[in-house]
Order: C-alpha cells, then sequence, then structure tokens
C-alpha cells in the first residue's frame, strides 16, 4: 500500500488568488494524479502529474488554470490559479505503482472553499 | 458523458442485513473493477477490487460480483455494521490506459 499525506487539509480563499496543494508519498510511484471532486459528483480526474515533464491534462483542464509540478517519484503539488467560487472543491492526490491491477490509492484530500 | 454509474445515490439497510450497492458502465474495454469507501472529510480508501477474468471476488464481509455481459458489478456486505456507513464509490479501468473512471457513489447507513 502507499500513505499519501496531503497539505493543507482545507482552506478558505479570495476570489482571484492562488493556492498550492501538497502531495507526499510515502514511497515511490509511478503514477500520480490529481482528482476533483466537486459537491454531490463524482470524482473527475484533473490530470497525471508527470515526473520530469508536463502533466497531462484531461479535456477541460489546462496547464494554465491548474499547474502541476512532480519534481521526483514521491511528491507533486498541485496550484489552482485565479481562483472563482465555482473552484470551491475537494482536490484529492492520488497513487498508483504503475501496474495494471495495482489499487489506486488517495490522499486525505484539501477541501477548498473559494468567497 | 458518465461512464460508471451507480443510479442509487443512498441506501439505507438494518444492522445485520445484507447491503448491496449496485454499478453499471457503459465502456466494453473496462477490464479493472474497484470499490472505495469514503468517509467525511477522509479520501477515498480501498475496499476491494476485481478483474474481468473473475465474476466473483471475496474478501471478509465484502464480495464483489461482475456481470460482464450486463456490465453491472454489485458489492455486497455481510453482515452489515455501523461502521459501514459511508459513501461507495465503484470505479473502472481498462485494458488500454491508466485512468480511473468512477462513479457517482452511494451513500450507505446502516441503522443499529
Amino acid at each position: 500500500s502507499a500513505v499519501i499525506s496531503q497539505k493543507p487539509s482545507r482552506d478558505i480563499c479570495q476570489r482571484g488568488t492562488s493556492l498550492t496543494i501538497q502531495c507526499q508519498v510515502d514511497s515511490q510511484v509511478t503514477m500520480m494524479f490529481w482528482y476533483r471532486q466537486q459537491p454531490g459528483q463524482s470524482l473527475t480526474l484533473i490530470a497525471t502529474a508527470n515526473q520530469g515533464s508536463e502533466a497531462t491534462y484531461e479535456s477541460g483542464f489546462v496547464i494554465d488554470k491548474f499547474p502541476i509540478s512532480r519534481p521526483n517519484l514521491t511528491f507533486s503539488t498541485l496550484t489552482v490559479s485565479n481562483m472563482s467560487p465555482e473552484d470551491s472543491s475537494i482536490y484529492l492526490c492520488s497513487a498508483n505503482r504503475g501496474g495494471h491491477t495495482d489499487t489506486q490509492y488517495f490522499g486525505p484530500g484539501t477541501r477548498l472553499t473559494v468567497l | 458523458d458518465q461512464q460508471v454509474k451507480q443510479n442509487s445515490p443512498s441506501l439505507s439497510v438494518q444492522e445485520g442485513r445484507i447491503s448491496i450497492l449496485n454499478c453499471d458502465y457503459t465502456n466494453s474495454m473496462f477490464d479493472y473493477f474497484l470499490w472505495y469507501k469514503k468517509y467525511p472529510a477522509e479520501g477515498p480508501t480501498f475496499l476491494i477490487s476485481i478483474s474481468s477474468i473473475k465474476d466473483k471476488n471475496e474478501d471478509g464481509r465484502f464480495t464483489v460480483f461482475l456481470n460482464k455481459s450486463a456490465k453491472h458489478l454489485s458489492l455486497h456486505i455481510v453482515p452489515s455494521q455501523p461502521g459501514d456507513s459511508a459513501v461507495y464509490f465503484c470505479a473502472a479501468r481498462a485494458n488500454t490506459g491508466n485512468q480511473f473512471y468512477f462513479g457517482t457513489g452511494t451513500s450507505l447507513t446502516v441503522i443499529p
């Protein structure tokens, strides 16, 4: 298994500002992902964080809005830029070791409220 | 376009009885399925998985059934306990990629 921690656990931010969320895994993993869960919705994949290269974004998500870093095999950051109230959501970091039947583990999430 | 669907947003069950949570999918390329449990203010916790080469996988009180022809899977919890009260998500992955697709979740309440 993999233990994943995220910081901060929650934040309340003003419109127009940016927030960077950190994700730390307790062991080296191949794949790291960032998800969003809006109220009453499913988990939606924002992007795959690639180590040493640019993240791979899903349809509807762009690098300017959600820049992602992954400097090594255990750490990644997601920035929510120029926030609006529509960005209020739970942001979840996830990881697996890359095997097709490998379990995908999740961090505890960051609850973001934008005023 | 929701490829994984959980049509029951909520379910209430008496303690000791069976809980059955259902999940349907549309993509015939999905071949690996997971169930997660999520408590408020926590991330999803892996519960049980099943590969498409099987139609059943059991782990203690939890059993997942897969019906590939119907593109349907279900999670059975027997006996249900109050600590099982949580939101349950099913997730599916195709053999061609790394992305998991999640259902919208079913909130299970086990009544003591």
